[in-house]
């Protein structure tokens, strides 16, 4: 596509429950990562996706986040029984990827909001 | 230490002033440095990104890196009020080949008043 797409862009749920955030990135990125933004703070890094590497997943808070991406291309973030510190903008960007500049495009996010 | 910080504001200057902003990171491994600007509700947008030392121009703004005091810095020439937003300030390195996550600052509020 044109640009980064994330659905849902908003999102409110109950507390317990699980959820699921969908990115799909540019067309021929190899490169996408999962950020996290809570109100008035900066870039939480979560997870990077390279290619066929091994995903880095160093930034994941706790077990109950994981995160996937199908074919090398759309990606699914998903938290399960969801708290209320959860709540937060939920950013994935796409890069070109390889050892050129690393040049992020950045989705409009998904907004959580844990009740 | 933090891997990368920034003062977090807010800078306020006058219209038409140069706007001066600064990083500095902990890894001495970094070898790509950005600056992004985030409006107030939106997603960031690359504004350049810098490699190697000494000043890059890009019409009104300046990327300036100092690798040996591991700073970097964005200078904004004729600062206009739709220049105020936040400014994050990212660094990356290559690691086994390819290029290894980037890590943010948690960014600097401008606000430039008229």
């Amino acid at each position: 596509g044109a640009g980064v797409s994330q659905s849902p862009s908003n999102k409110v749920t109950e507390k317990g429950k699980d959820v699921e955030l969908r990115c799909d990135p540019i067309s021929g990125h190899t490169a996408l990562y999962w950020y996290r933004q809570s109100l008035g703070q900066g870039l939480e890094f979560l997870i990077y996706f390279q290619g066929n590497s091994a995903p880095d997943k160093s930034g994941l808070p706790s077990d109950r986040f994981s995160a996937e991406r199908t074919g090398g291309s759309v990606s699914t973030l998903t938290i399960q029984r969801t708290q209320q510190e959860d709540s937060a903008v939920y950013l994935c960007a796409s890069s070109i990827g390889g050892t050129g500049a690393n040049v992020l495009t950045f989705g409009a996010g998904s907004r959580l909001t844990v009740l | 230490q933090k891997e990368v910080e920034q003062n977090s504001g807010p800078l306020s200057v006058p219209e038409g002033a140069i706007a001066s902003l600064n990083c500095t990171y902990s890894d001495r491994g970094s070898q790509s440095f950005f600056w992004y600007r985030q409006y107030s509700g939106k997603s960031p947008e690359l504004i350049m990104f810098i490699y190697s030392n000494g000043d890059k121009e890009d019409g009104r703004f300046t990327a300036q890196l100092n690798k040996a005091s591991q700073y970097v810095s964005l200078l904004i020439r004729d600062s206009q009020p739709s220049d105020s937003a936040t400014y994050l300030c990212a660094v990356n390195r290559i690691a086994g080949g390819s290029n290894y996550k980037l890590t943010f600052g948690k960014g600097t509020l401008l606000t430039v008043n008229p």
